[in-house]
């Protein structure tokens, strides 16, 4: 059965740290990865990596993806408290892009 | 450009009762999904459409009904609620070309009593 598990489930740091967030994933027929953002409301696009871009980088975010590992991590430095919001990591398979989600980290940064 | 818009935002039923909620795009994507997010479980696919009048199951399908009459509207039905579908129902649309990603409406929150 295909699954992404995310880890931590969630995460509590100060103002000005660096975080990582991490991503697995068992998927047949794997195509990209993708991670989201959210806030109060609907998930915001963040990252895609594929195969031909394991890694991206935006600003004080980036991202690695390591297919050997199955995996991917997210990295946020000099957090700020509009970083507190839930990350979600999913992968897409087979080529009728459906997404396969984690259940999300919550990340909460304290000023 | 108002991007993926679902209506209503809140809604409350009684057990039995039916509803649809309604999603439109204005940015001529192919595909669109309904997906449901309870707390702990992250997002979890009910159906989903490739393109105008077609529809497929997603991974949670059971007491639901979808259609795509148009391109740019997706309706999600529940025709008898019930208590376990009490959730936060979003609306995503792709363009079904690179870049793959998809856009979210701003979600329904419905509660079954």
């Amino acid at each position: 059965e295909d699954k992404v598990v995310q880890s931590p489930l969630s995460l509590v740091v100060h103002e000005g740290d660096t975080v990582t967030l991490n991503c697995s994933y068992e998927v047949t027929n794997f195509r990209s990865l993708l991670w989201y953002k959210q806030e109060k409301k609907a998930p915001t696009f963040l990252f895609m990596l594929t195969s031909s871009g394991i890694e991206k980088k935006s600003g004080r975010l980036s991202s690695i993806l390591d297919k050997k590992e199955l995996s991917s991590i997210l990295n946020i430095t000099a957090t700020q408290t509009g970083d507190s919001a839930i990350y979600l990591c999913a992968v897409e398979k087979d080529s009728n892009y459906q997404l396969i989600w984690g259940a999300g980290t919550k990340l909460i940064i304290k000023p | 450009n108002a991007g993926v818009t679902q209506t209503p935002k809140f809604r409350v039923l009684k057990t039995g009762q039916s509803m649809t909620l309604l999603c439109a795009q204005d940015m001529n994507h192919e595909y669109m999904y309904w997906y449901r997010q309870d707390p702990g479980m992250g997002l979890r696919l009910i159906h989903y459409s490739v393109g105008e009048g077609t529809t497929a199951k997603g991974e949670v399908p059971d007491g639901y009904n979808v259609s795509r009459l148009k391109k740019q509207n997706f309706l999600l039905g529940l025709e008898s609620a019930a208590p376990s579908q009490t959730s936060v129902y979003f609306c995503a649309s792709s363009q079904g070309t690179e870049p793959y990603e998809q856009y979210f409406g701003p979600g329904t929150r419905l509660t079954v009593t």
